[in-house]
């Protein structure tokens, strides 16, 4: 199993550029999420699936969109990047909720917007 | 409002020497507390978790956590550390959402650095 895949590692976008980060999980998980990860503050949560059909917004979803594609995938969206949205992006999945499993995270995507 | 909280921003150590990382939590209801480590360019790695049960939780990598509810703690402890522990770690609680599935809130992270 591959586990969580995202894609690209990196990229580089000019102000008011669009893209979309793309995950995908292999390991039948109902549950995806998107996170940014920025110095100092941990993980903050943009968007989440519970599962395939819903999403939901979390601390932080002012720029993005996202689309829960299929089981599989969930990708998140940046209509028009701002330097503000530089950071680290990552995926994860859990196959349920919190109360017996822990999430699987995917290797991150790299964002600079200059 | 539900949080979690990890005071230090870096933790030194001796290797061979134990290390100790803090997380203090504010929850309503019961705890679901997990811990993650992240080497660097890499995802996050689940080490343990707390959800029931024994106060002293075992995980991986040699590590385990202490669970104390009356210092709404669950600091995480190594008896021997390392060098290729050196690394940045969370801790995490479960936070309740209206679809009952809920969400993990992260403390802002806590650099360890071993050295030989």
């Amino acid at each position: 199993n591959a586990g969580v895949t995202q894609t690209p590692k990196f990229q580089v976008l000019k102000t008011g550029q669009s893209m979309t980060l793309q995950c995908a999980q292999d390991m039948n998980h109902n549950s995806m999420y998107w996170y940014r990860q920025d110095p100092g503050m941990g993980l903050r949560l943009i968007y989440y699936s519970a599962s395939e059909g819903t999403t939901d917004k979390g601390e932080v979803p002012n720029g993005y969109n996202v689309s829960r594609l299929n089981k599989r995938e969930f990708s998140l969206r940046l209509e028009s990047a701002a330097p503000s949205q530089t950071s680290v992006y990552f995926c994860a999945s859990i196959i349920r909720g919190f109360q017996y499993n822990e999430q699987f995270f995917g290797p991150g995507t790299r964002l600079t917007v200059l | 409002a539900q949080s979690v909280a990890q005071p230090e921003d870096q933790v030194n150590v001796a290797e061979g020497n134990p290390l100790t990382v803090k997380c203090t939590y504010s929850v309503s209801g019961n705890p679901y507390l997990f811990w993650y480590v992240q080497y660097p360019n890499r995802g996050l790695q689940f080490l343990l978790k707390y959800i029931t049960g024994d106060n002293l939780v075992k995980g991986s990598y040699g590590f385990e956590a202490e669970f104390n509810k009356s210092q709404t703690s669950f600091h995480l402890k190594k008896p021997s550390a390392l060098v290729s522990d050196s690394a940045l770690y969370f801790c995490a609680v479960r936070v309740m959402t209206t679809d009952s599935w809920g969400k993990l809130q992260f403390g802002a992270g806590t650099q360890v650095v071993v050295t030989p």
